[in-house]
């Protein structure tokens, strides 16, 4: 595609509720990230793939949290139980390579989760 | 989260004018990248140095680094409205993890 894909643009959800948050990048790239952003914040890291695989999942915050990319494409991150702690916007991005290699990250447009 | 520092935390300057950003981060780093992230959304990377380089240009822009002191510049020159955003500074904290470390951002407002 064009660009990283988020899906939806917002999310209002009830706490204790699951959901999932899905991630399309780049066509052909390998790293993907995933990033959580409170208002006046940077992105904080939760988790970077490199192909299928979760090289380093150490900013997942909790057991609550959970990512997939079975084909090393499409990313899914699966929040259980929310609370309204996780309201935030949910960012990703993909790279060609991945860190460590210098290549430029994209970002998608990011998820705005909100807990009620 | 062992995020960087940027300063100012906000800055506002008049259209034409220079603006410079500062980020200073904790750990060894592999490279450091800019982002400019419009309403609180997609961010959009604007350039990055090495941990070998010391200054690197993109058209309004000039980028330095300094690994002894952990700190890194961004100077935006003849600045416009169409500037206004945060900006990021993004450090991959090398060798050893696969994080990306941003920092809390500079929020700048470009006066027409």
């Amino acid at each position: 595609g064009a660009g990283v894909s988020q899906t939806p643009s917002n999310k209002v959800t009830e706490k204790g509720k699951y959901v999932e948050l899905r991630c399309d990048p780049i066509s052909g790239h390998t790293a993907l990230y995933w990033y959580r952003q409170s208002l006046g914040q940077g992105p904080e890291f939760l988790i970077y793939f490199q192909g299928t695989g979760a090289a380093d999942d150490s900013g997942l915050p909790n057991d609550r949290f959970f990512a997939v990319r079975p084909e090393g494409s499409v990313s899914t991150l699966k929040i259980q139980r929310t609370e309204r702690g996780d309201s935030a916007v949910y960012l990703c991005a993909s790279s060609l390579l991945g860190p460590g290699e210098g290549d430029t990250q994209y970002f998608g447009p990011g998820t705005r989760l909100t807990v009620l | 989260s062992q995020q960087g520092e940027e300063d100012p935390q906000a800055l506002s300057i008049q259209e034409g004018e220079n603006a410079t950003m500062n980020c200073s981060y904790k750990t060894s780093i592999n490279n450091l990248q800019w982002y400019r992230q419009n309403s609180g959304r997609g961010l959009v990377h604007l350039i990055l140095i090495r941990s070998n380089e010391r200054e690197k240009h993109s058209g309004r822009l000039r980028v330095t680094l300094d690994t002894s002191k952990k700190s890194s510049s961004l100077l935006i020159t003849a600045s416009r409205a169409a500037d206004t955003a945060s900006y990021f500074c993004a450090t991959d904290d090398w060798p050893g993890t696969y994080k990306y470390i941003f920092g809390t951002g500079t929020r700048l407002k470009v006066l027409a």
